[in-house]
């Protein structure tokens, strides 16, 4: 069965770090680029990170630029996400996506991340 | 504000016919694939249709997409109660080496 398992969301406070990990498991991982997308309470999805399949090409979008660090293990199959000096407008489910055919094609179950005092 | 314009919501009967529209740029929709999301309530989005008009397997022929110049739209015909959920177009920005969504429209199936 395709899919992939979010973990390491939680509450943390303002200026804090956290790091969350997607587990894939039922397709060719390293074949892929895969990509980070977070969804705050009530809002629209907002595309966070890309990582190409060999790691060679990286993409943040601006809000978390700096901030956030990708990173992936192939021989793991898993996706990382270290995001540091995190604020209040974080707070989001966040979900990793695997990207075929430039469309992200496989959603994980998402991992929520509270930035709160 | 979303660089990517989606109607706020839709709705319409069942069995009725419904569009959703897209409206971006040259920088993306203009110059990169669409592709389109489902996300029922309380669920991850699942991709319904990518480069602007193919559908993955398992996506019933209801669902149809097409692009044309910076605009693209989503169209779901035979509506059925269960199609009510949010849908987000999706893209790059090659300008803005990003990946883009829409805001996202609410379709209710009166």
């Amino acid at each position: 069965e395709v899919q992939m398992v979010e973990s390491g969301g939680g509450l943390v406070k303002p200026g804090g770090s956290l790091r969350l990990s997607c587990a894939a498991s039922g397709f060719t991982f390293s074949s892929y680029s895969m990509n980070w997308v977070r969804q705050a309470p009530g809002k629209g999805l907002e595309w966070v990170s890309s990582m190409s399949s060999s790691s060679s090409h990286i993409y943040y979008a601006n809000s978390v630029k700096g901030r956030f660090t990708i990173s992936r293990d192939n021989a793991k199959n898993s996706l990382d996400l270290q995001m540091n000096s995190l604020r209040a407008e974080d707070t989001a489910v966040y979900y990793c996506a695997s990207e075929r055919y430039e469309a992200f094609d496989i959603w994980g179950q998402g991992t929520m991340v509270t930035v709160s005092s | 504000q979303s660089v990517l314009t989606q109607p706020p919501s839709v709705s319409a009967a069942p069995g009725q016919k419904v569009t959703i529209s897209c409206s971006g740029g040259s920088s993306n929709i203009g110059n990169n694939y669409v592709s389109w999301y489902q996300q029922l309530p309380g669920t991850a989005p699942k991709l319904l249709i990518y480069e602007n008009n193919k559908r993955p397997s398992g996506i019933p022929d209801r669902f149809s997409g097409s692009k044309s110049g910076t605009s693209a739209t989503l169209g779901i015909t035979g509506l059925q109660t269960g199609d009510e959920a949010d849908y987000y177009c999706g893209t790059w920005d090659s300008s803005l080496s990003a990946g883009l969504f829409g805001g996202g429209t609410k379709l209710t199936v009166l």
